[in-house]
C-alpha cells in the first residue's frame, strides 16, 4: 500500500499523559499536513511542513502540541499533558506542489485519540 | 464568522433526486477550491476541484463565483452510494493554508 499511513489507529490515554502519533506520507510528497477532526465538524488545520520545514502553525496548536518532520519524510505529532478536550481524530495528509498549483491532499486513515 | 461555511444539512433525498450544496468563504485571497467526500469514520477523499469556469464530472457539477465568494456542488440522479458528508475546502497563502467547512451530510434513500 503506497498511501498515507498513520500509527497508531487508536489511542486511549489518561489525562495528563503524553502521546505521540506518527504519519508516513506518500514517498514523493514534499508537503505534509496535520488536522484535528471532532464529531460533526470538518478537519481543522493544525500545522504544515514543506520538506522538513514547519511553515505554518494554527492558533489551535497550543504549547502542549509539537510536530516534527526531521528528515522531510515521516512526521510525528506529540501532545503533552493531554486533556479531555484533546479527544479527536488526528488526520495526516500529504501532497506535492507541482507547477505552482495546489493539488489534491491525500489523507491517512487517522489516529483516534480518547483521553479519559 | 467561520472562514468557510456550508449548508448545515442533513439532506434526505430519494434515489434519482437532484441535490445542491452551497458554500461561502470569507477570505478574498483564497486561491483554490475543492469538494471532498467523507464516508462515516473514514478519511476525506477528493471528489473534485472547482474552477471559475465551472466543471463537471459525470453526475457532479461544481461552480465557483469569486465575486460572491460562493461555491456550489450539484449532484444529479442521486445514488444510494452518494450518502456521505461533503466538505467544501478552500486553500490560500500559496496553497498550504487549508480550511475545511464543517460538511453537509447527505442521505440518499431507496
Amino acid at each position: 500500500d503506497t498511501g498515507v499511513s498513520q500509527d497508531p489507529r487508536h489511542k486511549i490515554t489518561k489525562r495528563g499523559q503524553n502521546v505521540t502519533f506518527r504519519c508516513d506520507p506518500i514517498s514523493e510528497h514534499n508537503r505534509l499536513y496535520w488536522y484535528r477532526q471532532t464529531l460533526g465538524q470538518g478537519p481543522e488545520f493544525l500545522t504544515y511542513f514543506q520538506n522538513e520545514a514547519q511553515l505554518e502553525k494554527s492558533r489551535l496548536l497550543s504549547d502542549r502540541f509539537s510536530a516534527e518532520r526531521p528528515k522531510g519524510s515521516f512526521s510525528t505529532l506529540e501532545i503533552q499533558r493531554t486533556e479531555q478536550g484533546d479527544s479527536a481524530m488526528y488526520l495526516c495528509a500529504s501532497n506535492v506542489l507541482s507547477g505552482g498549483i495546489t493539488n489534491e491532499q491525500f489523507f491517512g486513515p487517522g489516529t483516534r485519540l480518547t483521553v479519559l | 464568522r467561520k472562514e468557510v461555511e456550508q449548508d448545515p444539512g442533513p439532506f434526505n433525498v430519494p434515489e434519482g433526486a437532484t441535490v445542491a450544496f452551497n458554500c461561502t468563504y470569507s477570505n478574498s485571497a483564497s486561491q483554490s477550491f475543492f469538494w471532498y467526500r467523507q464516508d462515516c469514520r473514514k478519511e476525506p477523499k477528493l471528489l473534485m476541484s472547482v474552477y471559475s469556469s465551472g466543471n463537471e464530472d459525470g453526475r457532479f457539477t461544481a461552480q465557483l463565483n469569486r465575486a460572491s465568494q460562493y461555491i456550489s456542488l450539484l449532484i444529479r440522479d442521486s445514488k444510494l452510494s452518494d450518502s456521505a458528508t461533503y466538505l467544501c475546502v478552500v486553500n490560500f497563502r500559496g496553497g498550504f493554508k487549508t480550511i475545511f467547512g464543517a460538511g453537509t451530510r447527505l442521505f440518499v434513500k431507496a
